[in-house]
């Protein structure tokens, strides 16, 4: 099994619809992360946690909300998604030092 | 100006060949260096980490130039399983950890 799961891999909403992005990871791991990957601009920071009390901002987080349900689990919604939302997304999780970060597979993401 | 900048490539090279990436970045107060490869379709995986005083694993060998601002990737002796993308990622302390775009390598027979 893998250390970090993503749920849906895939999903196709629709323009205005609000839609909830999981993860899950058995690392045990404090700091959890959500980033999202667009063709030529590299992987962009939208929520970290650095424990399930603590949640901040990343540097794109208009239109994405997260929840801290538990240390292993981080879920990412878009409250009203929109056709720019569609991007791959990746939850990752990392120990303290921060040196290694571990992807989930990954939720591609289509508005339309 | 990016943060960090990459060459996106793609570089087309054959088996056997020696290929360099470079990745320029932006934040003199960076602290750490870190190489990850990421397949077509698949999550990013550390590759290796960049210390100071340069270091070697395998046929891969990554460096720091700290007065210039740039880190590197060496390949040698390419294989066709080493076909990816590969992103350069910088920290500059704490959660602040900037993912290049990637420099896309295909090595081919």
């Amino acid at each position: 099994d893998a250390d970090v799961t993503q749920t849906p891999r895939n999903r196709i909403t629709k323009t205005g619809k609000r839609i909830m992005l999981e993860c899950s990871q058995t690392k045990g791991h404090d700091r959890m992360y959500w980033y999202r990957q667009d063709p030529g601009l590299g992987l962009r920071l939208i929520y970290y946690s650095f424990d399930v009390k603590d949640i901040n901002k990343g540097e794109i987080s208009d239109g994405y909300s997260v929840s801290r349900q538990a240390q292993a689990k981080f879920s990412l919604s878009l409250e009203s998604a929109i056709p720019n939302q569609t991007a791959l997304y990746f939850c990752a999780t990392s120990d303290p030092t921060g040196a290694e970060a571990f992807f989930g597979q990954g939720t591609r993401l289509t508005v339309v | 100006r990016k943060e960090v900048e990459q060459d996106p490539g793609p570089f087309n090279v054959p088996e056997g060949a020696t290929v360099a990436f470079n990745c320029t970045y932006s934040n003199s107060a960076s602290q750490s260096f870190f190489w990850y490869r990421q397949d077509c379709r698949k999550e990013p995986k550390l590759l290796m980490s960049v210390y100071s005083s340069g270091n070697e694993d395998g046929r891969f060998t990554a460096q720091l130039n700290r007065a210039s601002q740039y880190i590197s990737l060496l390949i040698r002796d390419s294989k066709l399983s080493d076909s990816a993308t590969y992103l350069c990622v910088v920290r500059a302390g704490g959660f602040k950890t900037i993912f290049g775009a990637g420099t896309r390598l295909f090595v081919k027979a």
